[in-house]
């Protein structure tokens, strides 16, 4: 089955700077790598997503890459936000399959 | 509110009750998911249904639990005899064949919150 791993699993960042967490994955059918972000006590809620034919995406401050060759994708956060303060889960999964989980990256970014 | 339900959003029981939950997903996705999630890691797996039917279940889905989804709507995910170790978020997710970005976008519920004594 995917194993997914994540790093850093903290990361602290002063407001305005960037962030970055990469994951890892196994299975070689994965084609779809969403990542999540989830405040304290809240749902998972979807922030940005790419497929496995694209190899950059980006979403105003949030960008995602993915190296399908070597198996990982990485979380771009510019101009962090006292805001952008959450847990954040990469996944990965076959399309339309269910979806595994790294292990979070706690975001603390210092006003 | 048109997004994923799930209820109870809290549950504590007793060791060796048994509880159900329930999960309303986004009006016409056919895909329903059902995840669990421990303080401090990632959701993980139970199951998935397309429709009416049961396609995956996780090896973590013991036999003290069972999930169905009788008409291709709502779901529920049973636990018999419920042991500590079952304390966890439930989370419940779904998503449409033709979503937004034509590929798995999953929506969340809130989740329900179970503590085993």
């Amino acid at each position: 089955g995917e194993n997914v791993e994540q790093h850093p699993s903290t990361l602290s960042v002063q407001e305005g700077d960037s962030a970055v967490i990469k994951c890892t994955y196994s299975d070689s059918a994965s084609n779809y790598f969403p990542w999540y972000k989830q405040e304290l006590g809240k749902r998972p809620q979807l922030i940005i997503d790419i497929r496995s034919n694209v190899g950059e995406k980006k979403d105003q401050r949030i960008a995602v890459t993915l190296n399908k060759t070597a198996k990982h994708f990485s979380l771009h956060i510019t101009e962090t936000q006292p805001e952008d303060s959450a847990v954040y889960f990469c996944a990965a999964s076959p399309l339309r399959r269910a979806l595994t989980f790294g292990s979070g990256t706690r975001l603390q970014v210092q006003p | 509110d048109t997004g994923v339900s799930q209820n109870p959003r809290h549950k504590i029981t007793k060791r060796g009750q048994n509880v159900t939950f329930r999960c309303d997903p986004i009006s016409e996705h056919n895909r329903l998911y059902w995840y669990r999630q421990t303080l401090g890691q990632g959701p993980e797996f139970l199951t998935y249904f397309q429709n009416e039917a049961q396609l995956e279940k996780s090896r973590l889905l013991s036999d003290r639990f069972s999930a169905e989804r009788p008409k291709g709507s709502f779901s529920t995910l049973e636990i018999q005899r419920t042991e500590q170790g079952d304390s966890a978020m439930y989370l419940c997710a779904s998503s449409s064949r033709t979503g937004t970005s034509g590929s798995n976008e999953q929506f969340f519920g809130p989740g329900t919150r179970l503590t085993v004594l």
